[in-house]
């Protein structure tokens, strides 16, 4: 199983909801991204979470709020965003944090956000 | 810090061109290098990679070289089609105290 399973596919909120994504993967990996992608751009990243810990945040306002239950599963909740904030969100994994040799990312197939 | 250079594009060929997208990288140490492809509303999917000099990765048609000397990992093809059409993305592992690192990206058309 190679595979990082993303929720929702498309997702439209108001500026005052609150929403998740969601995003599973069953590698076995030890870290995990989210990453934000805004049209002809690379992705940009934003929390890693390494050992359910997170270890690295890219000065994300407050407003996108990580959370890894455990190694398999990894959340981003959302509350007041902005319109600036419609972007495809994609999550990743790889086996560990920054590690020597190949350092594959696995990607979903992202959650692509509408705020409106 | 580490930094990923490629042509941005948009590229267009027609189909059974000769393809070539040059990627060019500033790292310390010697990280693993990848070309990631993004086809239209989808996510990234790792096209190839390479973790170590003159090492060449290759898939689906494409290869690419990683070249220490000229610190380069061109992406090549011989004959592109249509279903080729996509975003392409030069990456660099992550290394101890670096993050991975994306190139912008090329945009390549295929027509028929």
């Amino acid at each position: 199983d190679t595979e990082v399973t993303q929720t929702p596919k498309h997702l439209v909120m108001g500026m005052t909801n609150k929403k998740s994504l969601k995003c599973e993967q069953h590698m076995g990996h030890r870290a995990m991204y989210w990453y934000k992608q805004k049209a002809k751009k690379p992705p940009e990243l934003m929390f890693v979470y390494s050992y359910e810990k997170l270890s690295i945040n890219e000065s994300v306002p407050s407003r996108f709020s990580p959370e890894c239950p455990n190694s398999s599963l990894l959340n981003l909740h959302l509350h007041a965003l902005q319109p600036e904030d419609s972007a495809l969100y994609l999550c990743a994994s790889s086996l560990l944090i920054r590690q020597a040799g190949d350092g594959e990312l696995f990607f979903g197939e992202g959650s692509r956000l509408t705020v409106l | 810090g580490n930094s990923v250079t490629q042509m941005e594009g948009p590229v267009t060929l027609s189909e059974e061109a000769f393809l070539t997208i040059n990627c060019t990288y500033t790292a310390t140490g010697y990280p693993s290098l990848f070309w990631y492809v993004q086809y239209p509303g989808e996510g990234l999917q790792l096209l190839l990679k390479a973790t170590k000099a003159d090492d060449k990765g290759s898939n689906k048609g494409f290869e690419a070289t990683y070249r220490k000397e000229t610190t380069s990992f061109h992406l090549e093809k011989g004959s592109v089609q249509v279903s080729d059409s996509a975003v392409y993305f030069c990456a660099l592992g992550a290394r101890e105290g670096q993050n991975f690192v994306f190139g912008p990206g090329t945009r390549l058309s295929v027509l028929p």
